[in-house]
């Protein structure tokens, strides 16, 4: 069946450092791959998603692009901030399932001044 | 324009129990998704409901039941609850429940059960 595997946490960066949160998927057909996160005390939100392959989607300044050839959707910031402490989950939507996400396991991520 | 509304926020039962969850989505959705969220297992897809009928259904036992009705808004409910049904469920709503809409998620309700 589908799934998704993403890099296990928690990641502890320093301010302004470089991130990338790696996330590979199994799944047949065409899904759409997505980004959320859920900041400490507070609601799943999208963050960015894709829904074709070399689409890339940003926000906040948060990359990630849909690479079908190495089924990964890599989550990267060039500068992290100490407001990026987060919990990070990738996800993907079969194509002919739509309404049903299958999400990874989570990446905390703790930013550090 | 309002987000998704989960009531109870917080519920406790005792084994044997059961539960009903509510949610009603931002309005104008139609397709309402539920997740159950636990440490060991992360976020699991348990069914989502479209225009009062149940589209996708995920791997839970048949104590897992849902519903929706015609203004959209969703309950779900759990039978003879077990102690690993303690949680963390979230709904999520979308317009069309297409697979590349935004799913919109609520604050969630944390069911412990003693």
């Amino acid at each position: 069946g589908d799934s998704v595997t993403q890099m296990e946490g928690p990641v502890t960066l320093s301010e302004e450092a470089f991130l990338t949160i790696n996330c590979t998927y199994t799944a047949t057909g065409y899904p759409s791959l997505f980004w959320y996160v859920q900041y400490p005390g507070e609601g799943l939100q999208l963050l960015l998603k894709a829904t074709k392959a070399d689409d890339k989607g940003s926000n906040k300044g948060f990359e990630a692009t849909y690479r079908k050839e190495t089924t990964s959707f890599h989550l990267e910031k060039g500068s992290v901030q100490v407001s990026d402490s987060a919990v990070y989950f990738c996800a993907l939507s079969p194509y002919n399932q739509g309404g049903k996400l299958i999400f990874g396991q989570g990446t905390e991520l703790s930013v550090k001044p | 324009k309002a987000g998704v509304t989960q009531t109870p926020r917080y519920l406790i039962k005792t084994r044997g129990q059961q539960v009903t969850l509510s949610c009603s989505p931002i309005s104008g959705h139609r397709s309402v998704s539920w997740y159950q969220q636990t440490p060991g297992q992360g976020l699991q897809f348990l069914f989502e409901y479209f225009s009062e009928t149940q589209r996708n259904k995920g791997n839970f036992p048949g104590r897992f039941s849902g519903r929706q009705f015609s203004n959209s808004r969703s309950e779900m409910n759990v039978s003879t609850l077990e102690l690993g049904d303690s949680a963390l469920y979230l709904c999520a709503s979308s317009r069309r429940g297409g697979a590349e809409e935004t799913q919109y998620f609520g604050p969630g309700t944390r069911l412990l059960v003693l």
